[in-house]
C-alpha cells in the first residue's frame, strides 16, 4: 500500500524560530510536492523537486525554503517562522508518467505564535 | 491564480440521494483530477479523466468533461454519510504538465444528512 508520511499531525512553534517539516514516501516517486491549505483559498503550491537535489518554486515560495537529499524525503523549512506562515501543510509525491496522480500525506498542521 | 473552481462552495443531501459538484477551469489541460479529503486530513486521489475522454465511470462515481467549455462534473450516485467530505478537482496546466504540480480549486464541502 502506497504511503506519505508526514513527521508531526500538529506543531506549535513561535515567532521567529525555524521548522522543520519532514515528510517521507516509500514508492519511489520521482516528483513531490508540499502545498499549504487555507480556509477559502484551497491548496497552493509551495516548492515541488522532480529528482534528488532538485527544487522548483511554485506559486507561493516566499519565506519558505527545500531540502531533497534522498529520493524519498522531501523538506519543506521555516527559516523564520511568522503568524501569517499558521496553516496546514500537505505533502505530495508522483511518479513520472502521463498522468501526474498524486499520493497525499495526513497534514501537519502548523500553528505559529 | 486560481485554475480550478468548484461549485457549488457547499452541498448538504439526503443520504441516498445524488450529488453533482461541478468544476470550471482557465486555460488548456492535459487531464482533470478529482479527489476528496476528509476532515482534516490528506487528499486522496479518486478518478482521472484525459483531455480526450468525455465520461468516466468508477463504481458510484461518474465524471465528465466538456473541454469546449473548460469544465468538468463530479457525480456520487446513492450517496452514504462516509461520502461527507470535500472534493477538489485538479488540472495540470502548467507549462511541464502535472510534472509541475497541479492546480486545485478551493473545493465542494459535500455533508451527506442521515
Amino acid at each position: 500500500d502506497v504511503k506519505v508520511t508526514q513527521s508531526s499531525r500538529y506543531l506549535v512553534k513561535r515567532t521567529g524560530e525555524k521548522v522543520f517539516l519532514e515528510c517521507v514516501q516509500d514508492m519511489d516517486h520521482e516528483n513531490m510536492f508540499w502545498y499549504r491549505q487555507d480556509p477559502g483559498l484551497g491548496l497552493r503550491l509551495i516548492y515541488f523537486s522532480y529528482d534528488v537535489k532538485m527544487k522548483e518554486k511554485g506559486d507561493i515560495p516566499e519565506g519558505y525554503s527545500v531540502s531533497r537529499e534522498k529520493k524519498e524525503r522531501f523538506s519543506l523549512i521555516l527559516e523564520s517562522a511568522s503568524t501569517n506562515q499558521t496553516s496546514m501543510y500537505l505533502c505530495a509525491s508522483s511518479l513520472v508518467s502521463d498522468f501526474y496522480e498524486q499520493y497525499f500525506g495526513p497534514g501537519t498542521r502548523l500553528t505559529v505564535t | 491564480s486560481q485554475q480550478g473552481e468548484e461549485d457549488p462552495q457547499a452541498l448538504s443531501i439526503q443520504e441516498g440521494e445524488n450529488a453533482t459538484m461541478n468544476c470550471s477551469y482557465k486555460t488548456s489541460i492535459n487531464n482533470l483530477q478529482w479527489y476528496r479529503q476528509n476532515s482534516g486530513r490528506g487528499l486522496v486521489h479518486l478518478i482521472l479523466i484525459r483531455s480526450n475522454e468525455r465520461e468516466k465511470h468508477s463504481g458510484r462515481l461518474r465524471v465528465t468533461l466538456d473541454t469546449s467549455k473548460k469544465s468538468s462534473s463530479l457525480l456520487i450516485t446513492a450517496s452514504r454519510a462516509a461520502d461527507t467530505a470535500s472534493y477538489f478537482c485538479a488540472t495540470d496546466a502548467g507549462p511541464g504538465g502535472g510534472a509541475d504540480g497541479l492546480t486545485f480549486g478551493k473545493g465542494t464541502h459535500l455533508i451527506i444528512q442521515p
